[in-house]
């Protein structure tokens, strides 16, 4: 019954691993998105798609690689993880692009140590 | 100047109140706006939108619009205890990125 759901909900990995969320959405949306919510709250688009393709990529390290295979999925690999990275990590989508509402999953806490 | 400006709180007000929250922005091209709630340690679920000038009224909610002054409200009626939550405003602007405030925090003393 959930619109989107990501996994894992938490994630604990030494610095240097890589690592991989993965989202999905039954909601039928065309548009997904990732962002990276930091100690201060502050909440920072990383990444867009739209239709598996993607349109917005901020300024954000290339070790971030998103992957979407079809319209209902977003994944997010990390590579070499550094302290930095350790945030709460949504996905979410909305019906029509970025003017319309977004639906978050639930987050996934990554702590780097 | 930041793009969307929130005061951070935190704002306190006794249960039965209004609550008043305020967000500026500085894209006049801004079209879509949003306001969303955030419990701790959960993530942002939508609460209203608005994108003409005026008043848009949902419950005990109601988001207000002044596009010539490029502020937008959420006012909250008979405050609930479980409203207490960080409040983000969201606006999506000419370039079609969604451009997020800080939150408000929102304490609703019973």
């Amino acid at each position: 019954d959930t619109a989107v759901s990501q996994t894992p909900k938490y994630l604990v990995t030494q610095m240097g691993n890589d690592k991989s969320i993965k989202c999905e959405q039954n909601l039928g949306h065309d548009t997904m998105y990732w962002y990276k919510q930091d100690s201060k709250k502050f909440l920072k688009i990383m990444f867009s798609y739209n239709n598996k393709e993607l349109i917005i990529n901020e300024t954000v390290p290339n070790r971030f690689s998103p992957k979407s295979p079809d319209k209902a999925h977003l994944n997010l690999h990390i590579n070499s993880l550094e302290l930095g990275d350790s945030a709460v990590y949504f996905c979410a989508s909305s019906p029509g692009g970025m003017n319309t509402e977004a639906f978050f999953g639930q987050g996934t806490r990554l702590t780097v140590v | 100047q930041k793009e969307v400006e929130q005061n951070s709180g935190p704002l306190s007000v006794p249960e039965g109140a209004i609550a008043s929250l305020n967000c500026t922005y500085s894209d006049r091209g801004s079209q879509s706006f949003f306001w969303y709630r955030q419990y701790s340690g959960k993530s942002p679920e939508l609460i209203m939108s608005i994108y003409s000038n005026g008043d848009k009224e949902d419950g005990r909610f109601t988001a207000q619009l002044n596009k010539a002054s490029q502020y937008v409200s959420l006012l909250i009626r008979d405050s609930q205890p479980s409203d207490s939550a960080t409040y983000l405003c969201a606006v999506s602007g000419n370039n079609r990125k969604l451009i997020w405030g800080l939150g408000t925090s929102l304490a609703v003393n019973p």
